[in-house]
């Protein structure tokens, strides 16, 4: 069965400072990665997703993420954080035969001045 | 472009309530979901629908009614809430169905049962 996992459950970072937020996955095929980004009260913005080709994918807000298929991961990055990064982000996988996503139980980023 | 809407934004109800989240999409989406939002669960699937009068259960269906009768709208009924519902509920669609499909969000509406 697919599954997502993601380690940190909070992250403090310095504003300015590089950030990596760590996911695990595990499924049996080629996964369907993606990461959302869920600000304060909000729903839930796709950031980027990878489906094939080239492993290091980029997205929106400066945010980039590398397939790592023999560490099954899928860790997201950003060079130099925002205060207006600080939100909670989620991995998930879409996996063969189903309509929705798996989701991990999100990361917290707290960012300091 | 309004996206996706979710009504009420908030709810308070009491035990043994039915009460109805509502779930409007102006993209015409073929795919609607229900997810709920739990502390150390993240987001697990209620109930998503691949066109109108079409619905299939998710993960965790239990307690919860949908229907579908036109393709902007997706309402979640609970049609007895208890305490365990007390979580944040988000509506989201997609263009068609797959593992390769993005999905859009709503804001979500918080609910509170007492």
């Amino acid at each position: 069965a697919q599954s997502v996992t993601q380690p940190d459950i909070h992250i403090t970072v310095s504003e300015g400072a590089s950030l990596e937020l760590r996911c695990n996955y595990s499924y049996g095929a080629t996964p369907y990665l993606f990461w959302y980004v869920q600000s304060p009260g909000q729903g839930l913005q796709l950031l980027l997703k990878y489906f094939s080709g080239d492993t290091l994918v980029q997205g929106i807000k400066g945010f980039e993420a590398e397939f790592k298929r023999s560490q099954s991961s899928f860790n997201l990055r950003k060079p130099s954080v925002h205060w207006s990064d600080a939100a909670e982000y989620f991995c998930a996988v879409g996996a063969t035969g189903a309509n929705n996503l798996f989701f991990g139980t999100g990361t917290r980023l707290t960012v300091i001045p | 472009d309004a996206g996706i809407t979710q009504s009420p934004r908030y709810k308070i109800t009491e035990t043994g309530r039915q009460v109805t989240l509502m779930c409007h999409q102006t993209w015409s989406h073929s795919y609607m979901f229900w997810y709920r939002q739990d502390l150390g669960h993240g987001l697990r699937l209620i109930y998503y629908s691949a066109a109108a009068d079409i619905t299939d259960k998710g993960e965790v269906p239990d307690g919860y009614v949908v229907s579908r009768s036109k393709t902007e709208n997706f309402p979640l009924t609970l049609e007895s809430a208890t305490r365990s519902q007390t979580s944040v509920y988000f509506c989201a669609s997609s263009v068609a169905g797959g593992r390769r499909e993005t999905q859009y969000f709503g804001p979500g509406t918080r609910l509170l049962v007492l």
